[in-house]
């Protein structure tokens, strides 16, 4: 049981140019999300979803896009990489929502190198 | 604004015990999380809380205490294994996670 599958887990780019990550999950989970992970720092919740065709802002969507083609896939993409984007991007999926119990359960994470 | 607090870094011996505290103001309360994360690797479940009292899971254990905007993580005969990151987070009210910067717990032998 693969869980939560993040790819790539390394990437350096450079400034300006363009690239998506993606996420897949065989829990059938309903939930999905993408976090950024900076030292020092929380998680910080960058777009979410709650169903497939369905995405909403976190508190960090600046500079990013995403999509929920797929019920197991949530892409996150950078349109023009900026150096304030360099991170470790987490995914992860939980559970439909009966209660905000639901442990989400995360990838192994892709850490971004903007140059 | 929403915050919540948690020591950046402690050091514990082998064997003993050690105790993690999260304080947090957040808008609305829905339950707090425990995760646990290892250097470079993913953030992993340990614990969930919604009502006052002590949750006690193997070797940890989880306490609230709601009207003090208060958690503690337990964590008993410690291990080598258990140096990692420990992260709190807290389900706002529009059932968002507000994390915490997280608390480093270094393992002495």
């Amino acid at each position: 049981n693969a869980g939560v599958t993040q790819t790539p887990k390394f990437r350096v780019l450079k400034t300006g140019q363009s690239m998506t990550l993606l996420c897949a999950q065989d829990m059938n989970h309903e939930y999905m999300y993408w976090y950024r992970q900076d030292p020092g720092m929380g998680l910080r919740l960058i777009h979410y979803s709650v169903g497939e065709g369905t995405t909403a802002k976190g508190e960090v969507p600046d500079g990013y896009n995403v999509s929920r083609l797929k019920k197991q896939n949530f892409l996150l993409g950078l349109e023009s990489a900026a150096p304030s984007q360099t991170s470790v991007y987490f995914c992860a999926s939980s559970p439909p929502s009966r209660g905000p119990h639901q442990p989400q359960h995360f990838g192994d994470g892709t850490r971004l190198s903007i140059l | 604004g929403q915050n919540i607090d948690q020591p950046t870094e402690m050091t514990a011996t082998e064997g003993a015990i050690v105790q993690i505290n999260c304080t947090y103001q957040t808008s609305g309360f829905n339950g707090l999380f425990w995760y646990q994360q290892h250097a470079g690797e993913a953030p992993t479940f340990l614990s969930y809380n919604v009502l006052d009292g002590l949750e006690e899971k193997g070797r940890f254990s989880s306490f609230l205490s709601r009207s003090k905007g208060y958690s503690y993580l337990l964590l008993k005969e410690l291990q080598m294994k258990d140096s990692a990151s420990y992260l709190c987070a807290v389900v706002d009210s529009n059932y968002q996670l507000i994390w915490g910067a997280g608390t480093k717990l270094i393992i002495k032998p």
